[in-house]
């Protein structure tokens, strides 16, 4: 069964303080990992695709990575505006353009 | 630029009651999606419709019907409401074949 898992559920930084989030994945044929944005009572936010490993993706304090098994979203010197709820996803092989999302980590920064 | 707008943004329903949440897309995207997102368990894809004419069902359907009325609608209803199906719904678009999906605001539902 294809399956992602995101970790660790909610993380609290100061700011300044860089860290990483994990997803990690089992599927039968990956074709693009995904990482978006979702700030509280509002949908989630497209950031990165990544379709194969040893490939990397910037945008601002943010980069994705990506390997065989897992995506790291490396957050860099983190400002208080960075905090929301981050998921991850995956397109399958086989299947027609629809995503399977992680439950998501939950980022706050304080100032 | 609209994008992505669902209605209602808020309802509250009794159980059996039905509804129909609406969604409309103006970015000329053939694919179009719905979701529901529940606390620990992430988006799980309801129905989508990778182009127009066409609907298939995702991770969790039952309880629900959709409607692709034509390449910028994309209806969900709900025919007899549980409270199980008490959540956030929502709806989302892309060109198709890219996994860039642009979501709406999110509609909340409550059923009593």
């Amino acid at each position: 069964e294809d399956q992602v898992t995101q970790s660790p559920e909610a993380l609290r930084l100061q700011e300044g303080e860089s860290s990483s989030l994990n997803c990690s994945y089992t599927v039968s044929g990956l074709r693009g990992l995904f990482w978006y944005r979702q700030d509280p009572g509002k949908g989630p936010e497209f950031l990165f695709t990544l379709y194969s490993a040893g490939e990397e993706k910037e945008k601002e304090r943010l980069k994705a990575t990506l390997t065989k098994k897992e995506s790291f979203l490396h957050i860099t010197a983190p400002k208080p505006e960075d905090s929301a709820t981050y998921l991850c996803a995956v397109r399958v092989s086989g299947n027609t353009g629809k995503l399977i999302f992680g439950q998501g980590t939950t980022l706050q920064v304080k100032p | 630029n609209a994008g992505v707008t669902q209605t209602p943004k808020f309802q509250v329903l009794k159980t059996g009651q039905s509804m129909t949440l609406q969604c409309a897309q103006d970015m000329n995207h053939n694919s179009m999606y719905w979701y529901r997102q529940d606390p620990g368990m992430g988006l799980r894809l309801i129905y989508y419709s990778a182009s127009e004419g066409t609907t298939d069902k995702g991770e969790v359907p039952n309880g629900y019907n959709v409607s692709r009325l034509n390449k910028r609608e994309f209806s969900l209803r709900l025919e007899s409401a549980a409270p199980s199906q008490t959540s956030v719904y929502f709806c989302a678009s892309t060109i198709s074949g890219t996994g860039e999906l642009f979501f709406g605001e999110g509609s909340r539902l409550t059923v009593l």
